[in-house]
């Protein structure tokens, strides 16, 4: 069966510190893989979407960045956090038409 | 812009009562909806998914589809209190794969 891993399930990280986030997805080849990111009390804003290796298309500009450096796996990267980077992240699976399964988050806290 | 429009709520029920989440959205040429419970804390779950006009059901959950309106739903009978939640309604946005565009989610709370 697929399943989606998603780590760490939480961080707090100080303004200017590097950061990256790992998702991996089993079971399944050449998925489509997408980040998103909620903010407290916000809605789903998507960040990036790949559908395969080396293939990054980002939604919006901002200070975070994406790879895909293997086929089932899924990185978000960023140089120097924000205050405005904290949230839950959400790394998530494209079943083909059927919808999204969600890994379960990391709850990022920039202090 | 596609959008997805949903009532932030929270809409109350009562235990047992038949609670009504619905989703509006704005691109025509969607084809694909669903609907995801996100327990506070936690990532969102799939419960319904349609395709096609007319009514789905399972168990408790019934999702209901108009595409002339534009209109999704997500209709729950007896409601219990574990199903206080928000609910995100989620659409594809039609661009030859599937991004999905979600709403803001509607939180429902359950009373016993």
């Amino acid at each position: 069966s697929q399943t989606i891993h998603q780590w760490p399930a939480t961080l707090v990280q100080p303004v200017g510190s590097p950061l990256s986030l790992e998702c991996t997805v089993e079971g399944t080849s050449n998925p489509n893989l997408y980040w998103y990111r909620q903010a407290a009390g916000r809605g789903l804003q998507l960040l990036f979407y790949s559908v395969g290796i080396g293939q990054i298309s980002s939604e919006v500009p901002q200070n975070l960045s994406a790879s895909r450096p293997q086929d089932r796996q899924f990185i978000l990267s960023s140089k120097k956090l924000l205050l405005s980077d904290s949230g839950f992240y959400l790394c998530a699976w494209d079943r083909g038409g059927y919808g999204y399964t969600f890994g379960s988050g990391t709850r990022l806290t920039v202090v | 812009q596609k959008e997805v429009e949903q009532n932030s709520g929270p809409l109350s029920v009562p235990e047992g009562a038949i609670a009504s989440l619905n989703c509006t959205y704005s691109d025509r040429v969607s084809q694909s909806f669903f609907w995801y419970r996100q327990y506070s804390g936690k990532s969102p779950e799939l419960i319904m998914s349609i395709y096609s006009n007319g009514d789905k059901e399972d168990g408790r959950f019934t999702a209901q589809l108009n595409k002339a309106s534009q209109y999704v739903s997500l209709l729950i009978r007896d409601s219990q209190p574990s199903d206080s939640a928000t609910y995100l309604c989620a659409v594809n946005g039609n661009t030859g794969f599937q991004k999905l565009v979600f709403g803001t989610g509607t939180r429902l709370l359950v009373s016993p």
